[in-house]
């Protein structure tokens, strides 16, 4: 069983729609993370949160927003997302943000644009 | 930057057999590698991870990796695999100029015949 749960495990939504993935972890983490996995690719790391701050933000299309509201919680907000977006979107957290600092991921939301 | 390379996608071994998954890296200074195991419809599992120190290491699951650094290598070990080793398998680094940077390889996709 994974640390850090993802919610919801699947999502279809229209081009139109807004949406939100959440993440949360209650290991004391203070640094999040989410990727985007397409099939048959690695993970692509798409924004960096540390103590609630954005500290990377891979030129990430503004479609989507993410979210720290706390320590234990990480959002990411979809708006007007195309089918190329249809992908697995994986939510990892690390003890701190510094060298070396192994990241612990959820199941992921599998999520389909129609 | 710092790379990462699998060479072989797709590896088939009969349940008891040993294993090896082959990694290497391109990066001046000792890196901070990665072995993470993705099972289908799952998030990423951290296996093992190398800093420093001894070459060797032990990871979860049975599994060993060993770092050289004359082959800029880092290479997955399991003496008998099971079938349920059968997984997509990434290693990693960091990109030690944003410490919470993951580079993920392009995986190895392992089948398991019994």
């Amino acid at each position: 069983d994974t640390e850090v749960t993802q919610t919801p495990k699947h999502l279809v939504m229209g081009m139109t729609n807004k949406k939100s993935l959440k993440c949360e972890q209650h290991m004391g983490h203070r640094a999040m993370y989410w990727y985007k996995q397409k099939a048959k690719k690695p993970p692509e790391l798409m924004f960096v949160y540390s103590y609630e701050k954005l500290s990377i933000n891979e030129s990430v299309p503004s479609r989507f927003s993410p979210e720290c509201p706390n320590s234990s919680l990480l959002n990411l907000h979809l708006h007007a997302l195309q089918p190329e977006d249809s992908a697995l979107y994986l939510c990892a957290s690390s003890w701190r943000d510094s060298l070396g600092q192994p990241q612990h991921f959820g199941d992921g939301t599998r999520l389909s644009i129609l | 930057a710092q790379s990462v390379t699998q060479p072989d996608i797709h590896i088939t071994v009969s349940e008891g057999a040993s294993l090896e998954l082959r990694c290497n890296y391109s990066y001046g200074a000792t890196p901070y590698l990665f072995w993470y195991v993705q099972s289908p419809g799952q998030g990423l599992q951290l296996l093992l991870k190398y800093f420093s120190g001894d070459t060797l290491v032990q990871g979860i699951k049975g599994f060993e990796a060993e770092f050289k650094r004359s082959q800029s290598s880092f290479n997955l070990r399991k003496p008998s695999v099971h079938w349920s080793d059968a997984a997509e398998y990434f290693c990693a680094v960091i990109n030690t100029g944003t410490a919470s940077k993951l580079t993920f390889g392009t995986g190895t996709r392992l089948q398991v015949t019994l």
